[in-house]
């Protein structure tokens, strides 16, 4: 089963204008971790920001935040005052305790490819 | 200088050649990752070592061979490969707590990743 599901493969937005960009997870689990990643065309990915299954409050940072419904399992991602530079790939990712082991895995969705027009 | 370096960045390879991708960090982490990132496809996770054993196995094909000698360095060993075999291949980090809930656990620290070609 998916874990993760982004349904949007493409997303367009005005520069200066928000956009949000849709995740859903699926999980059994009461404690798990949630995030969102940049991947510029160049190939690395990049950090922006966590929510935690306990968490009570939406996470922020800078112009990013997480809109987290827990009883949905969704936590979309909304981008304030869009800039040319977050033309990117975006991914929304679950952390949660692996199957097999002790540990723990990262399970990551099939990505959403924001354009900024200007 | 970022947390996790890969090398070398591109590679092209013959399907009889023997090559190894190398990924260091050096952000103290725990626990370490290969994901094959492909076209039009999400992140599939290879191989991941926790406390420098290696802990999952996700149905890799036998050509793929890691190796994690410390918890620094990771490497992956191919032989043989495929042309569907290329793809992105990123190294990650983490620091993962196993004596805390899962939900305080950190970030992954990804490379820039090494883009692999095989003819």
């Amino acid at each position: 089963a998916q874990k993760i599901t982004q349904t949007q493969p493409g997303m367009f937005v005005q520069e200066k204008e928000a956009v949000t960009l849709d995740c859903t997870y699926d999980t059994s689990d009461q404690s798990y971790g949630l995030f969102w990643y940049k991947q510029p065309s160049s190939g690395e990915m990049i950090f922006l920001i966590y929510q935690g299954s306990y968490d009570e409050q939406n996470a922020t940072e800078g112009r990013y935040s997480l809109n987290f419904q827990k009883a949905r399992k969704s936590a979309n991602l909304v981008i304030s005052a869009s800039q040319l530079g977050d033309s990117a790939m975006y991914f929304c990712a679950m952390r949660e305790k692996s199957e097999e082991t002790s540990g723990s895995r990262l399970t990551f969705g099939e990505g959403t490819q924001l354009t900024v027009n200007p | 200088e970022t947390g996790v370096t890969q090398t070398p960045r591109h590679l092209v390879m013959g399907m009889t050649n023997k090559k190894s991708l190398k990924c260091e960090q050096h952000l103290g982490h725990n626990a370490m990752y290969w994901y094959k990132q492909s076209a039009k496809k999400p992140l599939e996770l290879m191989f991941v070592y926790n406390f420098k054993e290696q802990t999952e196995n996700n149905s890799v094909p036998s050509r793929f061979s890691p190796e994690c000698p410390n918890s620094s360095h990771l490497f992956l060993h191919l032989h043989t490969l495929q042309p569907e075999d290329s793809a992105l291949y990123l190294c990650a980090s983490s620091q993962d707590y196993k004596s805390l809930p899962i939900q305080e656990n950190t970030e992954a620290f990804f490379g820039q990743g090494t883009r692999l070609t095989v003819v």
